[in-house]
């Protein structure tokens, strides 16, 4: 089983949609937990850090549910702008990210 | 504030040859990540340095891979010699301390081509 797992998609939505991507870890010791996000042939970048309480920011908000070990990310009102990949990213410990293949997001006019 | 720098942005080289890539951090981040991201995968930790250090590198094929971080600053990964599979965008990044819930930046990368 992967330490990360992700719906590599890609997921085709119309602007304006609400569109949900989820993502499962294996270890149950994993102490922090990110969205990455990354274009085309870019570097990945800090989407959101995801927090067991749950986190928004503007259109995005994150989920944590340690006892299924899964994350979710939600984006509301999409915008052909967010097209990108979406990376779910667990810390390990020991400081070790480890990295989902990315969920693809493709948002059409 | 300046970003992870890495050169060069593009290498083609041919099979069993050799290849180095530079990578500067962020000025004050004392930990450094070499990543290898194969296309259609997400990225995958090589090697982290803490300072001078090296924390962990239990993911580097140390039979061609090599790397460095001399005075704790810049650091550079070497393959000797490459192989087809090598073919990747290796990806430096760095973080302030390497803490639990540190940020971790990204430099752009370097597309390596083995043909």
């Amino acid at each position: 089983r992967k330490e990360v797992e992700q719906d590599p998609g890609p997921f085709n939505v119309p602007e304006g949609a609400t569109v949900a991507f989820n993502c499962t870890y294996s270890n149950s010791a994993s102490q922090s937990f990110f969205w990455y996000r990354q274009d085309c042939r870019k570097e990945p970048k800090l989407l959101m850090s995801v927090y067991s309480s749950g986190n928004e920011d503007g259109r995005f908000t994150a989920q944590l549910n340690r006892a299924s070990q899964y994350i979710s990310l939600l984006i509301r009102d999409s915008k052909l702008s967010d097209s990108a990949t979406y990376l779910c990213v667990v810390n390990t410990g020991f400081q070790k990210l480890v990295f989902g293949t990315g969920t693809r997001l493709l948002v059409s006019p | 504030e300046a970003g992870v720098a890495q050169s060069p942005r593009y290498k083609i080289i041919e099979k069993r040859q050799s290849v180095a890539f530079w990578c500067n951090p962020i000025s004050g981040h004392a930990t450094l990540y070499w990543y290898q991201q194969i296309l259609g995968q997400g990225p995958k930790l090589l090697i982290q340095f803490q300072n001078n250090g090296v924390v962990d590198d239990s993911q580097l094929p140390k039979d061609r891979f090599s790397a460095e971080r001399l005075k704790g600053v810049d650091s550079t990964l070497k393959i000797q010699p490459a192989k087809l599979e090598d073919s990747a965008v290796y990806l430096c990044a760095s973080s302030f301390s390497g803490g639990v819930g540190d940020t971790q930046y990204f430099g752009p990368g370097t597309r390596l081509t083995v043909l």
